[in-house]
């Protein structure tokens, strides 16, 4: 049963264009959701969370959107560049912050084209 | 560099067999968490650990196995190897008040032959 979807197992994009990921989760209990960017040979990289409290986060060239009503958040990052290439994954949890087992969706591979 | 460290980075092993992995966590992070991410799955949610107590159980087999020692780092024990058992195994640990935002160390890649 995979609780967290992200659909779309790769994206390219144009440099300095916007980049938009996408995921989609089952459990209304969760509560707490993160993206992950990975590098090849690396362990993934914490990006950005948001509670499900807010619909919107923002850091930096990244903002994360929430719409609990359709189960389903997304990852914009303005303007791509090329080191935004990697793949990112989608998390999310129960309990808030404390919560401790994070449900990962399979990945998405973006590639920034120059 | 996420701070979090994993020994040995590759594992070559034959079926059958017992590895053991091992984990540092970030300097005063308490909790370990272990995952695994075989090459036709994400990331799977193995066991937590947080200062020493075992704290969250997920898709981990009987023949697994896991402990944090005083010095809060981390071991993963495997046994009776079977193939299907390669993989990358990932240590994280978060810190006390955001124990959602998990930093990665680098993994460990298993090969069961």
């Amino acid at each position: 049963d995979q609780q967290v979807k992200q659909n779309s197992p790769s994206l390219s994009v144009q440099e300095g264009r916007i980049s938009i990921l996408n995921c989609d989760y089952t459990n209304s209990m969760f509560d707490y959701f993160l993206w992950y960017k990975k590098y090849p040979a690396e362990g993934p990289t914490f990006l950005i969370s948001i509670s499900s409290i807010k619909d919107k986060n923002e850091d930096g060239r990244f903002t994360v959107f929430l719409n609990k009503s359709a189960k389903h958040l997304s990852l914009h990052i303005v303007p791509s560049q090329p080191g935004d290439s990697a793949v990112y994954f989608c998390a999310a949890s129960e309990g808030g912050k404390g919560a401790q087992k994070l449900v990962f969706g399979q990945g998405t591979r973006l590639t920034i084209n120059p | 560099d996420s701070g979090v460290t994993q020994t040995p980075k590759h594992l070559i092993t034959a079926t059958g067999q017992r590895v053991t992995l091992r984990c540092s966590p970030r300097s005063g992070d308490l909790s370990v968490y272990w995952y695994q991410q075989s090459l036709d799955q994400g990331l799977q949610f193995l066991i937590q650990y947080y200062n020493g107590e075992e704290r969250a159980k997920g898709n981990i087999l009987e023949r697994f196995s896991a402990q944090q020692f005083p010095d809060l780092h981390s071991e993963l024990n495997l046994s009776s190897l079977e193939l299907g058992d390669s993989a990358l195994y990932f240590c994280a640990s978060s810190p006390q008040n955001r124990l959602g935002e998990q930093y990665f160390g680098p993994g460990t890649r298993l090969t069961v032959t």
